[in-house]
């Protein structure tokens, strides 16, 4: 069976930063693309953006330049969202989705506060 | 940024018809947006009703249809059960794959 499974909840302070993974189960990360999504406590979802697996090329949503990378390590078929400079108002749960958002990991919480 | 709008809230009754509607700043919302349909419910990870359009996965009820509806993407819930109370999210793809998602609308069977 095709599962993302992702990492567990983190608690980080302001300035520091995190890096979430999410690793497929079932199947191999060839000619696919992972989509990440935000959703703040209480909020709507947002599309943060790809990364395709293939050519390794990230596309990012307006708003997630610069403190946020997406990055892939196929041999263990896992991505990992990271993000820098945390702020408090990066707390939300971070959700990976597969290419055409038919599978989606579990979700990880991300809580920044000093 | 392109904006994506839906209704914030809706309430059916159970067993009746509703759609919901998703519409784009930038005009009409064509099959070329790749419209896709997701339900959340609380505490949970959003799963997928709908994708491109119209399309449905092997889970999704079939009293879920997709559609496109003046200038608009929609998504019908025909005979709404209890289990359907849930925020509805849509998602439309622009220009080099970018997505946006709609604010979400939360839908009440009552």
């Amino acid at each position: 069976q095709m599962q993302l499974v992702q990492s567990g909840s983190e608690l980080k302070k302001p300035g520091a930063s995190v890096k979430v993974y999410c690793k497929a189960s079932g199947y191999k990360l060839i000619s696919y693309v992972i989509n990440w999504v935000r959703q703040a406590p209480g909020q709507g979802l947002e599309w943060m953006g790809r990364i395709n697996t293939n050519t390794r090329n990230p596309t990012y949503a307006q708003g997630f330049t610069g403190r946020f990378v997406f990055s892939l390590d196929t041999s263990v078929s896992t991505a990992y969202l990271q993000i820098s400079s945390l702020k408090a108002e990066d707390t939300a749960m971070y959700y990976c989705a597969g290419d055409a958002f038919d599978i989606w990991g579990q979700g990880t919480m991300v809580n920044v506060s000093s | 940024q392109a904006v994506v709008t839906q209704e914030p809230s809706v309430t059916v009754s159970p067993g009746g018809t509703v759609t919901l509607t998703c519409g784009s700043s930038t005009g009409t919302v064509t099959s070329g947006h790749y419209p896709y349909w997701f339900q959340q419910k609380p505490g949970q990870a959003p799963r997928t009703l709908i994708y491109d359009t119209t399309n449905k996965h092997s889970w999704t009820p079939a009293r879920f249809s997709g559609s496109l509806l003046g200038g608009k993407a929609a998504l019908t819930l025909s005979g709404a059960q209890p289990e359907d109370e849930a925020f509805y999210y849509c998602l439309l793809s622009y220009t080099g794959a970018r997505g946006v998602f709609g604010g979400g609308t939360k839908l009440t069977v009552l």
